[in-house]
């Protein structure tokens, strides 16, 4: 089975700070892989797709790249409104699979 | 702008079956794929499956392999998604979402609002 290894499950960080966000991948995915963000009580909200694509309408300051089957999510510059929760998605395969998540918290 | 709405908030016994739908409007209905994704409380979140209404195909996780059925309606422009022999980890909150294209793959861009089921004796 695909699997998704998201890292790191948490962090702290400050309003300004540049955060990085990384998904390794158990198998190639070409590409076909997402980041979502989800606010609390909320249901998420693509950032971007295949692994680097802006989705319309977010902020520039939020990028995706990638390196064989290690995903990153940059957000340069982190806001009030970026605390949240992100998630990756491969949607390679027919079965897709999310990342564990990774909470982005104020320090 | 497509707009996804979920059927409301439901309460199961362990051992019952539970019903959502997710009413479509404002896009193409039959085209593009459409995926449950759901979220216990406090965790991630989990894929379960989809189904692409125009030809009918459904694709389910392992994990719910036998417990659950995707179905779609095109007169209604609705899906559902059915969960049998519930258990009480089954206790979520459950999404649709459309894909961003009607071309596979494709990534989820559009949701809908959530359906909280609870199971409870």
């Amino acid at each position: 089975d695909m699997q998704m290894t998201q890292s790191p499950s948490s962090l702290s960080a400050s309003i300004g700070d540049r955060v990085t966000i990384t998904c390794r991948a158990s198998q190639p995915i070409n590409r076909w892989l997402a980041w979502y963000q989800q606010k609390p009580g909320k249901a998420p909200k693509l950032l971007i797709y295949e692994a680097s694509r802006l989705e319309s309408g977010v902020p520039s300051r939020f990028s995706g790249s990638d390196s064989g089957t290690e995903f990153s999510l940059t957000i340069s510059g982190l806001q009030p409104e970026d605390f949240a929760t992100y998630y990756c998605q491969q949607y390679n395969t027919e079965i897709q699979t999310f990342g564990q998540g990774t909470k982005v918290e104020i320090k | 702008q497509v707009q996804l709405v979920q059927s409301g908030a439901e309460v199961k016994k362990p051992g019952s079956s539970v019903k959502v739908s997710c009413r479509t409007s404002g896009g193409t209905f039959g085209s593009y794929s459409f995926s449950w994704v759901r979220q216990a409380p406090g965790q991630g979140l989990e894929w379960m499956g989809r189904i692409i209404p125009l030809v009918g195909t459904r694709k389910y996780a392992q994990k719910f392999q036998g417990r659950v059925t995707i179905t779609a309606d095109k007169s209604t422009s609705t899906v559902y998604m059915e969960l049998i022999s519930l258990r009480s980890e089954d206790k979520a909150v459950y999404y649709c979402a459309r894909d961003r294209a009607p071309t596979v793959p494709a990534s989820l861009r559009d949701w809908g609002q959530g359906t909280l089921v609870t199971v409870s004796s």
